[in-house]
């Protein structure tokens, strides 16, 4: 399959402060990627979608201003945290799809943990 | 918009036991079901998908059946392994929007 890499793995903020995770598309130009959070034992939580060069579509009570994303090419989206707290510590997830081939499949990143202090 | 229930949300099997997990959509529209793995602090993995226009596919020990006209589709691993062990979610998306929907996922417990 193809390959999704997400930067950083972990990091560690201090309250107050923005933080931005990478997710690119290795080996394929994706159309369209996806941004998502997952707390512990639970489910992937759909933030946004992102289709290149347009704005992202963020879904229901997801505050758009609060996190900014942005997917200026075909092999890179960034997802910003600004003004993290403490309740924006989880596990940040993006996946990527190239739906103009026809294809349904998405290829997830390896995930990004972040913990506000 | 699109409802994906999942059940049960844990499952606990010997070695070598059959595990089924069942998922349930709301829209018609969806024509394309995958399954994904996830280890923990891992990424999911895609293990098999369908697609409406199949009742049934199969990889190995992994198989996934869809019945459309009920909305429901299942995973069926055979001859479970203790490397089984993981959250599995299913997942629906339409053609149109290609957003996919995700159940809440099931904790796969296999005992050796």
């Amino acid at each position: 399959g193809a390959v999704v890499s997400q930067h950083p793995s972990w990091v560690i903020c201090k309250s107050g402060t923005s933080v931005k995770i990478e997710c690119r598309s290795l080996d394929f130009q994706a159309t369209t990627m996806f941004w998502y959070r997952q707390f512990p034992k639970q489910s992937l939580m759909l933030m946004a979608t992102s289709n290149e060069g347009s704005k992202a579509t963020y879904e229901q009570g997801v505050e758009k201003d609060k996190f900014l994303i942005n997917h200026a090419s075909l092999t890179l989206s960034t997802l910003t945290v600004t003004s993290a707290h403490p309740e924006d510590s989880s596990f940040y997830i993006c996946s990527a799809a190239a739906f103009a081939s026809g294809y349904n499949e998405q290829f997830f990143g390896p995930g990004t943990r972040l913990t506000v202090l | 918009g699109e409802n994906v229930e999942q059940h049960p949300s844990t499952l606990s099997v010997q070695e070598g036991d059959s595990a089924v997990i069942k998922c349930t959509y709301s829209d018609s529209a969806s024509n394309y079901f995958p399954w994904y793995k996830q280890e923990l602090g891992k990424r999911p993995q895609l293990i098999i998908d369908i697609r409406s226009n199949v009742g049934e596919k199969k990889d190995q020990r992994i198989a996934v059946t869809l019945n459309k006209t009920a909305k429901h589709f299942s995973l069926h691993i055979t001859e479970t392994q203790p490397e089984d062990s993981a959250v599995y979610f299913c997942a629906a998306s339409s053609g149109g929007s290609y957003i996919p929907t995700f159940g809440r996922g099931t904790s796969l417990i296999v005992h050796p």
